[in-house]
């Protein structure tokens, strides 16, 4: 079975100051790790995705996040963050020996404050 | 990038009225759709996987009766929540893998919104 969990609830930080998502999984085989953002009412918008290959992936928006196979972790990065970064975002990890389902974690509101 | 598309974006419903959502993939086929639902302020949990020309896979606690899938083309699932309740409110997005990726990289619909009064 895989599984992620988002261990905050909600991150705030202060515009311009560097701004982390943790996320961390669990799958039995190798991992497909993405990051999604969510504003109010809308679907979920794709970030950056982790499939092979270097551990740091770059993503939409000035994102990235690290791949850590050792802690089994993919935290999601932003060197300085905007006020527009307030959102709802969601790690998920799909086990690529499992077919195409995706499991999300429980989400981590962001608010940066000007 | 692929575009999947949702329809109604939101809808409010009586108690008892069945709703249908319908759920497209715009510029590519999909044999496999999948439906999630998401509580104010949760995460997305997956309801079933839609399969184009066979019976949805349902997720354990779903019930098959109440969340009517059909996924009628390659290019269209539907969702039918029948004899809606109130504790049935809540956000339905659906997502699609796309064809050509060579990971299956899902793209999601924008959600739809039931509100059963």
């Amino acid at each position: 079975a895989q599984s992620v969990a988002q261990p905050e609830d909600q991150v705030n930080v202060a515009e311009g100051n560097p701004l982390t998502v943790k996320c961390t999984y669990s799958v039995s085989g190798n991992p497909y790790l993405f990051w999604y953002v969510q504003y109010p009412n809308r679907g979920l918008q794709f970030l950056l995705k982790y499939i092979t290959g270097d551990n740091l992936v770059k993503g939409s928006y000035g994102f990235e996040a690290e791949f850590n196979k050792s802690q089994t972790s993919f935290h999601l990065k932003k060197p300085s963050a905007l006020v527009s970064d307030s959102a709802l975002y969601f790690c998920a990890v799909r086990d690529k020996a499992a077919g195409n389902k995706l499991t999300f974690g429980g989400g981590t509101r962001v608010l940066v404050k000007p | 990038g692929a575009v999947v598309s949702q329809h109604p974006s939101w809808v409010i419903c009586k108690s008892g009225t069945s709703v249908k959502i319908e759920c497209r993939s715009l510029d590519f086929q999909a044999t496999t759709m999948f439906w999630y639902r998401q509580f104010p302020k949760q995460s997305l949990m997956l309801m079933a996987t839609s399969n184009e020309g066979s019976k949805a896979t349902y997720e354990q606690g779903v019930e098959k009766d109440k969340f009517l899938i059909n996924h009628a083309s390659l290019t269209l699932s539907t969702l039918t929540v029948t004899s809606a309740h109130p504790e049935d409110s809540s956000f339905y997005i659906c997502s699609a893998p796309w064809e050509y990726s060579s990971y299956n990289e899902q793209f999601f619909g924008p959600g739809t919104r039931l509100t059963v009064l």
